[in-house]
């Protein structure tokens, strides 16, 4: 089974401080996708990668960069933590040869 | 603007009978769709999917039912079953956006004994 692993479950940050939110997969997957989750908006798109160094907005793009040194590490950088990017991050991985995503078990962040 | 719409934000049903979740989306481009579900504090999981060329796809107790005039698309859970609560996200994709999923509100599934 495809894992995708983000390394932390549970994130409380400050105000402007810097953020690194990491995604790891094990199943060479080309395309790595980061969404959030927020009540009554569902999954939003934020950046997505085709292949390593390669990246392209999604919808919501404002607040964030990302990084693709790699192909199995996506990581994303909140460049000066606001409080309305308290939310819920989720990362998900794909295969060329099929629409699925795997998604991680997410990242919680509250940032006060 | 919101492609992709699911305008239950709840649903409750009685263990056995059937759970019925609409999805209804804007773009005709879309190509695939697929419905994944999602346990708290854990990452969604992929369900069921179906093709644009299709309107049916089975497996299990989950059909999945498309009907493109109407731009609309529903998941089928007979028989319910508690351990089916959850929420549950229709997402479509664009064939030539690499993969990208847009996904609709979700729909929080509660299933009673």
């Amino acid at each position: 089974d495809v894992k995708v692993t983000q390394s932390s479950r549970y994130l409380v940050k400050r105000t402007g401080e810097k953020v690194f939110l990491e995604c790891v997969q094990d199943m060479d997957h080309e395309n790595m996708f980061w969404y959030r989750q927020d009540p009554g908006l569902g999954l939003r798109l934020i950046y997505f990668s085709y292949d390593v160094k390669m990246k392209e907005k999604g919808d919501i793009p404002e607040g964030y960069s990302v990084s693709r040194e790699k192909k199995e590490r996506f990581s994303l950088i909140l460049e000066s933590a606001s409080t309305n990017q308290t939310s819920m991050y989720l990362c998900a991985s794909m295969g060329r040869e099929n629409y699925g995503y795997t998604f991680g078990s997410g990242t919680r962040l509250t940032v006060v | 603007d919101q492609q992709v719409k699911q305008n239950s934000p709840s649903l409750s049903v009685q263990e056995g009978r059937i759970s019925i979740l609409n999805c209804d989306y804007t773009n005709s481009m879309f190509d695939y769709f697929l419905w994944y579900k999602k346990y708290p504090a854990e990452g969604p999981t992929f369900l069921i999917s179906i093709s644009s060329i299709k309107d049916k796809n089975e497996d299990g107790r989950f059909t999945v039912f498309l009907n493109k005039s109407a731009k609309h698309l529903s998941l089928h859970i007979v028989p319910s079953q508690p351990g089916d609560s959850a929420v549950y996200f229709c997402a479509a994709s664009l064939y030539n956006q690499g993969g990208k999923l847009i996904f609709g509100q979700g729909t929080e599934l509660s299933v009673k004994p």
